[in-house]
């Protein structure tokens, strides 16, 4: 089945750590995108990447970083320069022709303790 | 301002009625405009695109206003599986799927 896949769904990290978020989509899609959604707020755009080994700052990128080596892979690290990183990070993907609908996956929580 | 608002509800609705909500958006270039689900601890789901002739998709129909600047959804007959929180989502009007996301609308579906 065609889908994109994040994992953990739960991580807990004690503060000062980085930590690394999965996310992995088999749909051929050249755009994917990083969220993270906290309580009573929209999702924010913290990077997204249009093509391999191409990547953009969203609106909250301080603190973050990614890459994107491959197609299906784009792994988002939370640094330790990040203030408050304790939320729920969403990864999608869409295609190039229609960048609107944007499928999601199903979440990591990241708790920082 | 945000520039994706809506009410965060919760909007209390008994099983069958219609429920109806609005959400308004500051950037008066936006061209697309969507409703996503979302169900508690889960993703996202698109729901529909908002066309601006307004469109139906079974029990749901959803409304553009360009003029004021807001976009609407209305659920007829609910049901208890209508019981989410609605994302409203406007493209930013650039070309690289940029999207803004509301907070939410929370309905809740009662028997």
């Amino acid at each position: 089945d065609g889908g994109i896949t994040q994992s953990p769904k739960y991580l807990f990290r004690k503060e000062g750590q980085n930590v690394t978020l999965s996310c992995e989509q088999n749909l051929n899609h050249d755009a994917m995108y990083w969220y993270r959604q906290d309580p009573g707020q929209g999702l924010r755009l913290i990077y997204y990447s249009q093509i391999v080994n191409d990547f953009q700052k969203g609106d909250i990128a301080e603190g973050y970083s990614v890459s994107r080596e491959k197609k299906e892979s784009f792994p988002l690290t939370v640094t330790s320069a990040q203030k408050n990183p304790t939320a729920f990070y969403l990864c999608a993907s869409c295609t190039g022709s229609d960048y609107n609908e944007q499928f999601f996956g199903p979440g990591t929580r990241l708790t920082v303790l | 301002r945000k520039e994706v608002e809506q009410d965060p509800g919760p909007f209390n609705v008994p099983e069958g009625a219609t429920v109806a909500f609005n959400c308004t958006y500051s950037n008066s270039a936006s061209q697309s405009f969507f409703w996503y689900r979302q169900d508690c601890r889960k993703e996202p789901k698109l729901l529909m695109s908002v066309y601006s002739s307004g469109n139906e998709d079974g029990r749901f129909t959803a409304q553009l206003n360009r003029a004021s600047q807001y976009i609407s959804l209305l659920i007829r007959d609910s049901k208890l599986s209508d019981s989410a929180t609605y994302l409203c989502v406007v493209n930013s009007g650039d070309s690289w799927g940029k999207l803004q996301f509301g907070a939410g609308t929370q309905v809740v579906v009662t028997p």
